[in-house]
């Protein structure tokens, strides 16, 4: 069991570099999130997406671009990396919440993202 | 304002004690779900417990119990018999809208448990 996969694990950029980072559920949830965890300030979503070919702004949406192509897959883009975008990222998964389940978050292993 | 909010930056237990991690929320919804999540040193972020809004009865797993108290709009987390490997932060989120197409979970910023031999 995978469960939720990031790539790459760490990376090094310089400002004004543009990157992607993948992520891989194969849980067949057809909840993802990209959040960024920085010193002091918790988890902040970034990007959401409730189904395939769908997204939406999170609460820190700025300098990001995300697309839902397949349903296992979330891309997050950086189009021109700045060092304010130093930062862990974390992907997540859920299911749809309901009565049947909690909607819980299932989390990849974070990226390591550092821009020079 | 904060949805979510999480006092203690930092707290320390002596191991085999129980400590209780603080967390309060605001939401006009009624219902809602409250998750407790646990972030080792390691970096990977652990599903503890959850209570939703309209459970009765307080959310157990273990070591985890979840002190709800819905008119207070706090949601504590408990660790009963503390242990070296309970070290971590420890997150609190809500999801609102629950059932709906929100979908995503809002995160406190976190309390820093450390504890003692």
């Amino acid at each position: 069991n995978a469960g939720v996969t990031q790539t790459p694990k760490f990376r090094v950029l310089k400002t004004g570099q543009s990157m992607t980072l993948l992520c891989a559920q194969d849980m067949n949830h057809e909840y993802m999130y990209w959040y960024r965890q920085d010193p002091g300030m918790g988890l902040r979503l970034i990007h959401y997406s409730v189904g395939e070919g769908t997204t939406a702004k999170g609460e820190v949406p700025d300098g990001y671009n995300v697309s839902r192509l397949k349903k296992q897959n979330f891309l997050l883009g950086l189009e021109s990396a700045a060092p304010s975008q130093t930062s862990v990222y974390f992907c997540a998964s859920s299911y749809t919440p309901g009565a049947a389940n909690t909607g819980e978050l299932f989390f990849g292993e974070g990226s390591r993202l550092t821009v020079l | 304002a904060q949805k979510i909010t999480q006092t203690q930056p930092g707290m320390f237990v002596q191991e085999k004690e129980a400590v209780t991690l603080d967390c309060t929320y605001d939401t006009s919804d009624q219902s809602y779900g409250l998750f407790w999540y646990k972030q080792p040193s390691s970096g990977e972020m652990i599903f503890l417990i959850y209570q939703g809004s309209y459970d009765e009865q307080n959310a157990t797993e273990g070591r985890y119990s979840l002190n709800f108290q819905k008119a207070r709009k706090s949601a504590n987390l408990v660790i009963s018999a503390s242990q070296l490997g309970d070290s971590a932060m420890y997150f609190c989120a809500m999801r609102e809208h629950y059932g709906g197409s929100q979908g995503n979970l809002i995160f406190g910023k976190g309390t820093k448990l450390s504890v003692k031999p």
